[in-house]
């Protein structure tokens, strides 16, 4: 059974750079078949995709255009986990944050993307 | 305004069946898998469909999913007080090259 644990502040300062990270257990960081993926919920905005992190022979990083200039997320396979850094945050980056799994096999070896395991999500708020 | 808009609400009373659409383009429903996201306040997301109308184990059969084209629908029948939550379509987009979410619909048990 995979799970996801996040930590992190849930306050941050603007112009400060929100940072959370998201521990794996029963699956790896550095997985060939799952990409490992944070999203946010904000009532004004709804889901939000932020971007993510996987392994195929090398690292991959994909990002979310509204955030690309701002965003790093980086695996950490020593730990077994991986990390969220937004710079420059504005109260618009006030929202829970959510890692994720996303998977791309089923059980029945056919190719079907999809968040499959998620965190418990960290509200973060950003405010002087 | 999102890349896939949904309706923002919908309502139906116990017993009954509703469906939420979800509207996207060539670059994403259009090429792509849809899934969908239950979401209860307070609570992560929770898959409910994914690759248009497969169920992960320990989702009852009363929701289903479907696609046309460029667009896509989640129908629950049997409406029950617990279905009461927002519900999220995703695909991914080719263009954009990321995951792109519905804007979500609030669904109302009456």
């Amino acid at each position: 059974q995979v799970q996801l644990q996040q930590s992190g502040p849930g306050l941050v300062k603007p112009s400060q750079t929100l940072s959370l990270t998201c521990a794996i257990s029963g699956d790896s960081v550095s997985s060939n078949s799952a990409a490992w993926n944070w999203i946010r919920q904000s009532p004004s905005r709804g889901l939000e995709w932020l971007g993510r992190t996987y392994y195929r022979s090398k690292w991959y990083n994909d990002y979310a255009v509204s955030v690309k200039s701002r965003i790093t997320i980086n695996p950490d396979t020593s730990k077994n986990q991986f990390s969220l850094q937004l710079n420059s945050v504005t109260p618009e980056d006030t929202a829970v944050y959510y890692c994720a799994r996303g998977a791309d096999y089923d059980s029945s070896g056919y190719y079907r993307p999809r968040f499959d395991y998620w965190g418990q999500g960290t509200p973060v708020t950003v405010s002087s | 305004q999102s890349v896939l808009p949904q309706p923002p609400s919908a309502s139906g009373t116990p017993g009954q069946r509703v469906t939420i659409s979800c509207s996207g383009s060539s670059s994403n429903i259009g090429s792509n898998t849809v899934n969908w996201y239950q979401h209860l306040p307070g609570t992560a997301p929770k898959l409910l469909i994914y690759s248009n109308n497969q169920r992960p184990s320990g989702v009852p059969d009363r929701f289903s999913g479907s696609k046309s084209g460029t667009s896509a629908s989640l129908a629950i029948s049997g409406l029950q007080s617990e279905d009461e939550a927002d519900y999220y379509c995703a695909a991914w987009d080719d263009s954009l090259n990321g995951w792109v979410f519905g804007g979500g619909t609030k669904l109302t048990v009456l």
